[in-house]
C-alpha cells in the first residue's frame, strides 16, 4: 500500500461549483498534515494544515479522520484560479527522524 | 525578498557530466531538504540536513552528494549524470523537523541528453 494515496484525476468542474478531493495514508503514527498546492511548472506551495477537528480557511475546508486514516479538502464556488493539482502531505517517522510523504497529486481543472 | 531560492533554473547537459544546483533560504530555517519530481509528478525528498547535519539519505546514488556550507545553504552535486537523472529538482526548508511546514524553492529543471 502506498503511505498517501490520492485519486489523480482529474476534476473537470464549472466555475461556482463545490469539488471535494480525498486521500488516505498507511501510517497511523502520522502526527502532521497538509494539503499543498502546485500550478503548472512552479512549485508545491502550502494550501493549509489540516487539524484533527477540522478546519476552514475561506473557501476551503479540510477534514481529517484518523480513524479510517483519511484526510479530506472540499472547495467551495470553484474559481477559475483554483485551476492547479493539490498534494495530499502526511509526515511519517523513519529511522528516528520525520519527513514529509507528498501524494502524487489531485488535479483539478475548472472552467467558465 | 525571495524565501527559498535556487539556481540555475533551467539545466540542460550531456551524459557523463558534472553538475551543481545550489540552494539559499532566508527564512532563518534549521533544516533543509532535496526533493525530485520526476515525469510523473511524483514528488520524493532525497536528502534532509539539519544545521548543516545529514539526517535523511534516501537511498540515493551515491552520484548525488548534498553539500550544507551553512544552515542557509544546501547545494546538490551530481556526478556521471544519467538521462534518468532528468525531472525538476526542488529545494526546502522548514523552521523545525520533518514534520513542520516546508517551504521550497521554484525548482531547477534538469534535462540530461
Amino acid at each position: 500500500r502506498k503511505e498517501v494515496e490520492q485519486d489523480p484525476g482529474p476534476f473537470n468542474v464549472p466555475e461556482g461549483a463545490t469539488v471535494a478531493f480525498n486521500c488516505t495514508y498507511s501510517n497511523s503514527a502520522s502526527q502532521s498534515f497538509f494539503w499543498y498546492r502546485q500550478d503548472c511548472r512552479k512549485e508545491p506551495k502550502l494550501l493549509m494544515s489540516v487539524y484533527s477537528s477540522g478546519n476552514e480557511d475561506g473557501r476551503f475546508t479540510a477534514q481529517l479522520n484518523r480513524a479510517s486514516q483519511y484526510i479530506s479538502l472540499l472547495i467551495r464556488d470553484s474559481k477559475l484560479s483554483d485551476s492547479a493539482t493539490y498534494l495530499c502531505v502526511v509526515n511519517i517517522k523513519n529511522t528516528g527522524f520525520q519527513k514529509l510523504v507528498f501524494g502524487t497529486g489531485t488535479r483539478l481543472l475548472v472552467s467558465p | 525578498d525571495t524565501a527559498v531560492s535556487q539556481t540555475p533554473k533551467y539545466l540542460v547537459t550531456q551524459m557523463g557530466n558534472d553538475k551543481s544546483i545550489k540552494c539559499e533560504q532566508n527564512l532563518g530555517h534549521d533544516t533543509m531538504y532535496w526533493y525530485k519530481q520526476d515525469s510523473k509528478k511524483f514528488l520524493k525528498i532525497m536528502f534532509s540536513y539539519n544545521n548543516k547535519e545529514l539526517i535523511i539519505n534516501e537511498t540515493v546514488p551515491n552520484r548525488f552528494s548534498p553539500k550544507s556550507p551553512d544552515k542557509a545553504h544546501l547545494n546538490l552535486h551530481i556526478n556521471s549524470l544519467e538521462l534518468g537523472d532528468s525531472a525538476v529538482y526542488f529545494c526546502a526548508s522548514s523552521q523545525l523537523g520533518g514534520k513542520e511546514t516546508q517551504y521550497f524553492g521554484p525548482g531547477t529543471r534538469l534535462l540530461v541528453l
